[in-house]
């Protein structure tokens, strides 16, 4: 079966740090597009970030500088390190696997995680 | 960077049908995809590429794309298609690359 379960959300203070995880099952993280999408309490879906099934990473420009997207092969998981975080980063952050038919199409999010908490506050 | 407009809610009573709107600049030149988030759950697709339903997805719901508005139909609603509802497209050459809608509530009278 096709999973991706998250974890590694918290409560963290302004300025500090947290790393996410997200363990694939049924699929190979490295030969997908992968990405992390977050909603902030009664909002909508905000696309984070995309690392590329080869390597090659893409940030919004809300935590372009702060986040860090990468995979580990070997654990088949993806990771969404977050520094200086700040209470506009406060959501749940899911993680998602991309998928298109062939280019130019353009991808769409067919997988997704149940999610992690991310509070950050003093 | 690319916006795309949704109504914020859309009511429905059982059985009739509801269309969700999506509204961007000449959208119909991207492809929509469409997903289902009921409360404290997360996203679901339901449409993609404009029309194309994923397997276990009823018959029920279809989509159109054309000029400036993109388009969900749920056919035949029913109660348990009351949920939030969101359009995203993905532009190599947009920043951001994947942009959500702002998405619908849609409230089964």
């Amino acid at each position: 079966e096709v999973q991706l379960v998250e974890s590694g959300g918290g409560l963290v203070q302004p300025g500090g740090s947290l790393r996410l995880s997200c363990a694939a099952s049924g699929f190979t993280v490295s030969s997908n597009y992968m990405s992390w999408v977050r909603q902030a309490p009664g909002k909508g879906l905000e696309w984070v970030s995309v690392i590329y099934s080869g390597g090659s990473t893409y940030y919004a420009d809300s935590v372009k500088g702060r986040f860090t997207i990468s995979r580990d092969n070997s654990k088949n998981t993806l990771y969404l390190q977050m520094n200086s975080l700040r209470a506009e980063d406060t959501a749940v952050y899911y993680c998602a696997r991309d998928r298109r038919v062939a280019p130019p199409l353009g991808y769409y999010m067919d997988v997704w995680g149940k999610g992690t908490t991310v509070t950050v506050s003093s | 960077s690319y916006v795309l407009t949704q109504p914020p809610s859309v009511s429905v009573a059982p059985g009739k049908t509801a269309r969700i709107t999506c509204g961007g600049n000449n959208i119909g030149s991207k492809s929509v995809h469409w997903y289902q988030q009921k409360p404290g759950q997360a996203p679901v697709l339901v449409i993609y590429y404009d029309s194309d339903r994923p397997s276990g997805i009823p018959e029920r719901f279809s989509g159109s794309n054309s000029g400036n508005t993109a388009t969900l139909t749920i056919s035949r609603v029913e109660a348990g298609d009351e949920a939030d509802y969101y359009c995203q497209v993905w532009d190599s050459s947009s920043d951001p690359l994947y942009v959500f809608g702002t998405g619908t509530k849609v409230t089964v009278l």
